[in-house]
């Protein structure tokens, strides 16, 4: 069972360079989200989807974009990268979209934007 | 409106002593409270959530937490620590009211366990 897989985990962007995050989750949850980490800034919301063709923005989209085509994915768009997105980017799942769930997290994808 | 606050950014403790992270939270109607870890260069680890029912809350590893409506805190516990829960905890709360599915998370602990 592989749970919540992100790749890259590492990668080093130029400015103005687009890329993609790819999150695939195998539990079938339905709510998806992506959150950054920056130090002494704790987990910050980006964006989530609470199912196929539905996602929402979260407390910092701008610079992003999502798209939720089927159950399992969740990729994350960056589409002119910039120094200040530099920072540890995480996917996490949650199986009860009621709340109750707990997330399932990815193991991170480290990003440098020179 | 949903919040949790972390209020130690850091937490000392010696090995085999007991330990306590601290977490208080705010929310319009009753909580969906949870704990995770996360090790260095690692993803963050589910460890224990109240949801309804007892205060006191087992989880993964030996830790506990309790939920304290009327102090409106859920503080991570265990009696003995080890050097190896040495990591970074976060609290998150969910607000039944409303039906969110976000969670919110504190800004995390880090908790530094001494030999």
């Amino acid at each position: 069972n592989a749970g919540v897989t992100q790749t890259p985990k590492f990668q080093v962007l130029k400015t103005g360079q687009s890329m993609t995050l790819q999150c695939a989750q195998d539990m079938n949850h339905e709510y998806m989200s992506w959150y950054r980490q920056d130090p002494g800034m704790g987990l910050r919301l980006i964006h989530y989807s609470v199912g196929a063709g539905i996602t929402d923005q979260g407390e910092v989209p701008n610079g992003y974009n999502v798209s939720r085509s089927t159950t399992e994915d969740f990729p994350l768009r960056l589409l002119s990268a910039a120094p200040s997105q530099t920072s540890v980017y995480f996917c996490a799942s949650s199986y009860y979209p009621e709340g109750t769930g707990e997330l399932f997290f990815g193991e991170g994808s480290r990003l440098t934007v020179l | 409106a949903q919040s949790v606050a972390q209020p130690e950014d850091q937490v000392n403790v010696a090995e085999g002593n007991p330990l306590t992270v601290k977490c208080t939270y705010s929310v319009s109607g009753n909580p969906y409270l949870f704990w995770y870890v996360q090790y260095p260069n690692r993803g963050l680890q589910f460890l224990l959530k109240y949801i309804t029912g007892d205060n006191l809350v087992k989880g993964s590893y030996g830790f506990e937490a309790e939920f304290n409506k009327s102090q409106t805190s859920f503080h991570l516990k265990k009696p003995s620590a080890l050097v190896s829960d040495s990591a970074l905890y976060f609290c998150a709360v969910r607000d039944q009211e409303g039906g969110s599915y976000i969670p919110t998370f504190g800004r995390g602990t880090s908790l530094i366990v001494h030999p």
